[in-house]
């Protein structure tokens, strides 16, 4: 079965600093791999995601996210980090089965604090 | 405006009570989800329904009652909750292929902040 994990429970930034988020996942085969934000009180929001292609993708917000695949790991990253980055970051991993439903696992998500 | 809506934002519950939430999705997906978040915790995956299916039950108590009466609605009926219950329940849609979630983004609403007393 896949999981998802993410090293960092909570992390502190100043604003202006680069910022790189840890994601690593466990699967046999290539995964679906997600990034979502939550801002406090408020729902998750997609931030990019990775089905096949380019390993290194896109995401809103100038964030994006490398898939390698040797070290089973989709890393968010952010050149700059502004204060309204402050949130919650899930890393999320789904994988399709052929034989029966499958769904997204979500990671335990990693805290975002930026000091101005 | 993210095309999951979920009423009420907050409610306040005795450990008697009967309440219910509610979830709207207005994007035509087919698969309709409920969360769980508490302070500390990971975010619990309770019930997903796939075509007013439920497709998956993840040992939630029955306390807890789901309900889809069609693909663009999700309740959540509660009753006899415990204190421990109190969290943000979160209601998501995606639209699935088939049996098939994995693949496709998943929409959440803002959630209900629910406090049982």
């Amino acid at each position: 079965a896949q999981s998802v994990t993410q090293p960092d429970i909570h992390i502190t930034v100043s604003e202006g600093a680069s910022l790189e988020l840890r994601c690593n996942y466990s699967y046999g085969a290539t995964p679906y791999l997600f990034w979502y934000v939550q801002s406090p009180g408020q729902g998750l929001q997609l931030l990019l995601k990775y089905f096949s292609g380019d390993t290194l993708v896109q995401g809103i917000k100038g964030f994006e996210a490398e898939f390698k695949r040797s070290q089973s790991s989709f890393n968010l990253r952010k050149p700059s980090v502004h204060w309204s980055d402050a949130a919650e970051y899930f890393c999320a991993v789904g994988a399709r089965i052929e034989t029966s439903y499958d769904k997204v696992i979500f990671g335990p998500g990693t805290s975002l604090s930026v000091i101005p | 405006e993210t095309g999951v809506t979920q009423t009420p934002r907050h409610l306040v519950m005795g450990m008697t009570n009967k309440k219910s939430l509610k979830c709207e999705q207005h994007l035509g997906h087919n698969a309709m989800y409920w969360y769980k978040q508490s302070a500390k915790k990971p975010l619990e995956l309770m019930f997903v329904y796939n075509f007013k299916e439920q497709t998956e039950n993840n040992s939630v108590p029955s306390r807890f009652s789901p309900e889809c009466p069609n693909s663009s609605h999700l309740f959540l009926h509660l009753h006899t909750l415990q204190p421990e219950d109190s969290a943000l329940y979160l209601c998501a849609s995606s639209q699935g292929e088939g049996r098939h979630l994995s693949g496709n983004t998943i929409y959440f609403g803002e959630g209900s902040w629910l406090t049982v007393v």
